[in-house]
């Protein structure tokens, strides 16, 4: 029940194209859903975060999307760029349990071609 | 605001050697993770604190690591005896919890330890 399952591992995007990364978790008691990038050589950095509340958040070329029902989360970069080539983690935490701890997916390894 | 700190970044020894690795999360925070990643496992959470009490530290592999939080300023994580497939890149983060639902981790630049 703990476990968030990412997809795809790997994806390849031209520049200008859309990537999308999509999550499922199992645990209804997650509250708080962020996304992770994590660069070669340093260490994963919050990109953008959603609570259940709202199905969709923005943040320039990053959106959430939030589907509550169906216990699925996915990211989507508008415009991608070589610079967005990175690896992407989400992640899902109960608010008011286990100090903040967050379960995180496996990440997936994103590359943008020019 | 300084980040979370973690020193040494780079860290290579012998086998059976003792490692320290040292993190100072950022002022204010009251939580801290210790994670491990590699190809192979990817991100693997080994302990965490809150308020620097040890809440969950099933994810240390074996009894040869072991992690303390003295206050709230620094903790270290220890590897005694190191063995080869201690080789991994070390991370530290921390959090907050806040009135407006934040939870999110920062982490430190991480440590990338090699065994021989």
């Amino acid at each position: 029940q703990q476990q968030v399952k990412q997809s795809p591992q790997s994806l390849i995007v031209q520049k200008g194209g859309i990537s999308i990364i999509n999550c499922a978790y199992e645990n209804t008691a997650f509250d708080y859903f962020p996304w992770y990038q994590q660069f070669p050589g340093k260490g994963p950095a919050l990109l953008i975060a959603i609570r259940p509340d709202v199905s969709e958040k923005k943040e320039g070329r990053f959106t959430i999307s939030f589907n509550k029902s169906a216990k699925q989360f996915s990211l989507h970069i508008m415009d991608s760029q070589p610079g967005d080539s990175a690896t992407y983690f989400c992640a899902a935490s109960s608010y008011n349990t286990n100090a903040g701890k967050s379960t995180f997916g496996d990440g997936t390894t994103l590359t943008v071609k020019p | 605001d300084a980040g979370v700190i973690q020193s040494p970044r780079h860290e290579v020894t012998e086998m059976g050697q003792e490692v320290t690795l040292r993190c100072k999360p950022i002022s204010g925070h009251n939580s801290l993770f210790w994670y491990r990643q590699t190809m192979m496992r990817g991100l693997e959470l080994l302990i965490y604190f809150n308020n620097n009490v040890p809440i969950d530290d099933s994810g240390m592999p074996e009894d040869r690591f072991s992690a303390k939080m003295p206050n709230a300023s620094f903790s270290t994580l220890k590897i005694q005896p190191s063995e080869p497939r201690d080789s991994a890149v070390y991370f530290c983060a921390s959090s907050l919890r806040t009135s407006r639902g934040i939870l999110a981790q920062y982490f430190g630049p991480g440590t990338r330890l090699t065994v021989l």
